[in-house]
């Protein structure tokens, strides 16, 4: 998996836009990039992945730059359930002889919603 | 319906015991994981297995051992445990069709060997 680039932390007013910056200059052409966060005492939750474009569905959107080399996750209405750790990664996603390798996980960054 | 589940969710044991973790997903996924989270929040893939054949197994003591009986069951068996083991484990699946294989995680098991 590529290697990424977090902030540790961010703050974010309720009811604002959250960006969730990334960097990862050295993603492969054939590595989505893929963002989970996890909430407090919870497992990991997908929320959004991308190749090329950007893309939305809906829990967020996430812009890719034209060279990959960074992207940025939005949550367009933040609310305070929001708060938790966002991850990130670079991943390749399945192997051509069938399944796929573990996800790689940094630090993320820790975001806060404030009421 | 949970699409991937863990048992138990909190285990206390002492060292030295073997204990199992049995994980289940109902999403008809081809791959499973166990990933195991330190103390510092470090989450790292320890196994990975596909159609019950193992693909991954990154630097994981051999007292782990993984099992598959079927595609929807991937049970974690530990021997001996040391106090390092304690963590918390989760077991994660996906469908890897198409070359895109967002993963699915269980709500963990939190170990803890005294």
């Amino acid at each position: 998996d590529a290697k990424t680039t977090q902030p540790p932390s961010m703050d974010c007013a309720e009811g604002r836009a959250a960006n969730l910056p990334c960097n990862h200059s050295t993603i492969s052409g054939n590595e989505y990039v893929y963002w989970y966060r996890q909430i407090h005492s919870q497992g990991p939750q997908y929320i959004i992945h991308g190749l090329k474009n950007n893309e939305t569905n809906e829990m967020a959107s996430l812009i890719i730059t034209e060279d990959r080399k960074s992207s940025t996750l939005i949550l367009p209405h933040a609310t305070l359930r929001d708060t938790a750790v966002y991850y990130c990664i670079g991943h390749r996603g399945s192997r051509s002889g069938g399944g796929a390798d573990g996800l790689t996980f940094g630090k993320g960054t820790h975001l806060i919603i404030q009421p | 319906d949970t699409a991937v589940s863990q048992t138990p969710k909190y285990l206390v044991t002492q060292m030295g015991n073997d204990k199992s973790i049995k994980c289940e997903q109902n999403l008809g996924h081809d791959t499973m994981y166990w990933y195991k989270q330190d103390s510092k929040k470090f989450l790292k893939i320890m196994f990975s297995y596909n159609n019950k054949e193992l693909i991954i197994n990154e630097t994981v003591p051999n007292r782990f051992s993984p099992k598959s009986p079927d595609k929807a069951h991937l049970n974690l068996h530990i021997n001996s445990l040391e106090l390092g083991d304690s963590a918390v484990y989760f077991c994660a699946s996906s469908q890897d069709r198409g070359g895109v294989g967002t993963q699915y995680f269980g709500p963990g098991t939190r170990l803890l060997v005294l």
